[in-house]
């Protein structure tokens, strides 16, 4: 299968602080998306991108398409306790144009009140 | 709206025992996945229905898993006889179609243990 390599791992950060994670894979993606999961729950879509350099906002939340289709960041602004999850970048392989995904290894957030 | 329900939400079972998960889709997504969350890692398909359609299960393990989806709406996941490795989250999710810009719903999925 495909190879998403998420960094960091983890992450504990004090609450009103940035946060800065990146996704990178050897395969070009048509579509990159983050999507954070809660204890006890399923992934739930936060940002999509369908173009490359394409930079998104939702409310706290940035995310990029790299240029090279290879990579994507998500940045979160001023932090706050409920932003705790796992964060998971997922892409879509150019040449299937099919709606399936391929799910990074994830990103642990904590933050400290 | 509802969203996309599983049942159960947890399963506890013996090696080698039988097990079935089901799956209920947002109301009128045609489009309906599995996938299989290993604890600490992302989620990995399964197997993607379209329709009643089977269109891609090139990663469902066919000795032991089989799955189907009779009238195009709810699924069914089964596990025959299960095994140790078996042990993860079973996630469930629904689009409206099968194309890239389709936003996928998940469900809370299926948290099956296997002793």
């Amino acid at each position: 299968g495909q190879q998403l390599n998420q960094s960091p791992q983890s992450m504990f950060i004090q609450e009103g602080e940035d946060v800065s994670m990146n996704c990178t894979s050897s395969s070009i993606f048509n579509t990159w998306l983050w999507y954070k999961q809660e204890p006890g729950e399923g992934p739930v879509l936060l940002i999509a991108l369908y173009k490359a350099g394409e930079l998104t906002s939702n409310g706290r939340l940035t995310a990029q398409f790299g240029i090279t289709r290879k990579d994507s960041f998500l940045n979160i602004s001023a932090s706050i306790p409920s932003d705790v999850g796992i964060y998971f970048c997922a892409g879509q392989l150019r040449e299937t144009g099919a709606n399936n995904l391929f799910f990074g290894t994830g990103t642990r957030l904590t933050v400290i009140p | 709206e509802a969203g996309v329900v599983q049942s159960p939400r947890y399963k506890i079972i013996e090696k080698k025992q039988p097990v079935a998960f089901w799956c209920n889709p947002i109301s009128g997504h045609n489009t309906l996945y599995w996938y299989l969350q290993n604890l600490g890692q992302g989620p990995e398909l399964l197997i993607r229905y379209e329709n009643e359609e089977a269109v891609d299960d090139s990663q469902l393990p066919k000795d032991r898993f089989s799955a189907e989806r009779l009238k195009g709406v709810d699924s069914t996941l089964k596990i025959q006889p299960a095994e140790l490795g078996d042990s993860a989250v079973y996630l469930c999710a629904s689009s409206l179609y099968g194309t890239v810009d389709s936003e996928a719903f998940f469900g809370q999925g299926t948290r099956l243990t296997v002793v």
